[in-house]
């Protein structure tokens, strides 16, 4: 079975420039998390969503920052405008709801605003 | 509140040696959930362990083993004669589970697995 799969794996942009990033999480899966990695902060969670819903996006830094969940096997990540501090790899995890809820994680996009 | 401690930042040790990274959680809630994750060089979080509250039997998983203490809120993992693709950070996770999705994570421990 496929894992989660991200896209871009790799996004260099210029300060100012929209980014999108995607993520199709495990079939079967029904909670969806984003994710950004950097050195000073570590793993912090953005937003994540149950059955397609967004249910808690109080990690998502400001009004910049918005994703989607159109449908259960699609989401999206969109910064705009970005910043240069924005810099990091973000993940996208995908979890079954259920009694136990380990995540799943994609490879990670990793993010370069210049 | 809800916590998650990893007080090691990074380990060393030289292949073949056993090694335990620590992790100690908070919370209040009596049904939670904790977990294990690695992240190799390349970047990707592996999901290694789940464990729930009311289970405090020990778990081996090859040289892996888990080391689960309610009365000291600890989780331990321990990798026995370790080897250099040993070498990654390892995340700690607590979750309570039932409707709250979210894990809380700790800052994660460093290991390095030197020949």
């Amino acid at each position: 079975d496929a894992g989660v799969i991200q896209s871009p794996r790799h996004e260099v942009t210029e300060m100012g420039q929209e980014v999108t990033l995607r993520c199709k999480p495990i079939s079967g899966h029904n909670s969806l998390f984003w994710y950004r990695q950097t050195m000073m902060r570590g793993l912090e969670l953005l937003i994540y969503f149950n059955n397609n819903v967004p249910i808690d996006d109080s990690g998502m830094p400001e009004d910049r920052f918005s994703a989607k969940m159109p449908n259960a096997s699609f989401s999206t990540l969109k910064i705009q405008p970005s910043e240069p501090r924005d810099s990091a790899v973000y993940f996208c995890a995908s979890s079954y709801i259920g009694p136990y809820n380990e995540q799943f994680f994609g490879p990670g996009t990793r993010l370069t605003v210049l | 509140a809800q916590k998650v401690t990893q007080a090691q930042t990074e380990i060393s040790v030289v292949e073949k040696e056993d090694v335990t990274l620590d992790c100690v959680y908070e919370t209040r809630d009596t049904t939670y959930y904790l977990f294990w994750y690695k992240q190799p060089p390349s970047g990707e979080l592996v999901f290694l362990i789940r464990r729930n509250s009311f289970d405090e039997q020990n778990e081996i998983s090859g040289r892996y083993s888990w080391n689960f203490q309610k009365s000291t809120s600890s989780f331990n993992f321990t990798i026995t004669a370790s080897q250099v693709v040993d070498s990654a950070v390892y995340f700690c996770a607590l979750s309570t589970g039932g409707n709250n999705r979210k894990l809380i994570w700790g800052l994660g421990t460093s290991l390095a697995v030197n020949p």
